[in-house]
């Protein structure tokens, strides 16, 4: 079965770090651009980073450049965002994504001294 | 950045209804890089159509896409159950990738 698991997510306190974790089944993490996407709690939803599978260019959202970090491990078939110095409006819902069309369930993220 | 404007906010309508989203771009957006979603709540988004008009995987062909350039459509011909939902366009013409603010289809 051709799945995304998301894990990682959690309550932290602003300026804290996490990382987010996003295991592949059913096929590779390389094998395909992979995004993760954010939901705050009733909103809209908004791109937060990408990687592409060809030669690993790397976006960030403006909101996040210089916090967040994307990352693959293609041997553990794992995708992952390094978040650092979290602020309150980084409390989201965050989806990792293969393509367009393949997305995991999504990890919260909650912000909260 | 790319604005993509979705109309109208709310849309009530019964079950047999057709829908209309529009999703309009604040410059030209390439065909092949607009996309879109539907949410339902406490679910991840799940693609409907990619290129502007061709239907994912799985999709019923009640659902197309039309439109080029800064202005898009999705069409529902005949609302079921199931599609009352929130619907996102996308765009991945140029970074930083942007979806529009939703259209939210409730039940009249």
């Amino acid at each position: 079965e051709v799945q995304l698991v998301e894990s990682g997510g959690g309550l932290i306190q602003p300026g804290g770090s996490l990382r987010l974790s996003c295991a592949a089944s059913g096929f590779t993490v390389s094998s395909n651009f992979m995004t993760w996407v954010r939901q705050a709690p009733g909103k809209g939803l908004e791109w937060v980073s990408i990687i592409y599978n060809d030669d690993d260019t790397t976006y960030y959202a403006d909101s996040v450049k210089g916090r967040f970090s994307i990352s693959r491990d293609n041997s553990k078939n794992t995708l992952f965002l390094q978040m650092n110095s979290l602020r309150a409006e980084d409390t989201a819902v965050y989806y990792c994504a293969s393509g367009l069309d393949i997305w995991g369930q999504g990890t919260m993220v909650t912000l909260s001294s | 950045e790319i604005v993509l404007t979705q109309s109208p906010g709310t849309l009530s309508l019964s079950p047999g209804e057709r829908a209309t989203l529009s999703c309009r771009a604040s410059q030209s957006v390439f065909r092949s890089q607009l996309a879109w979603y539907l949410q339902k709540p406490g679910q991840a988004p799940r693609l409907l159509i990619y290129g502007a008009s061709t239907r994912a995987t799985g999709i019923p062909d009640r659902f197309s896409g039309s439109g080029s350039g800064t202005d898009f459509t999705l069409t529902i011909s005949s609302l079921e159950p199931e599609d009352f939902a929130v619907y996102y366009c996308q765009q991945r013409s140029e970074w930083p990738l942007t979806f529009g603010g939703g259209t939210k289809v409730e039940i009249k």
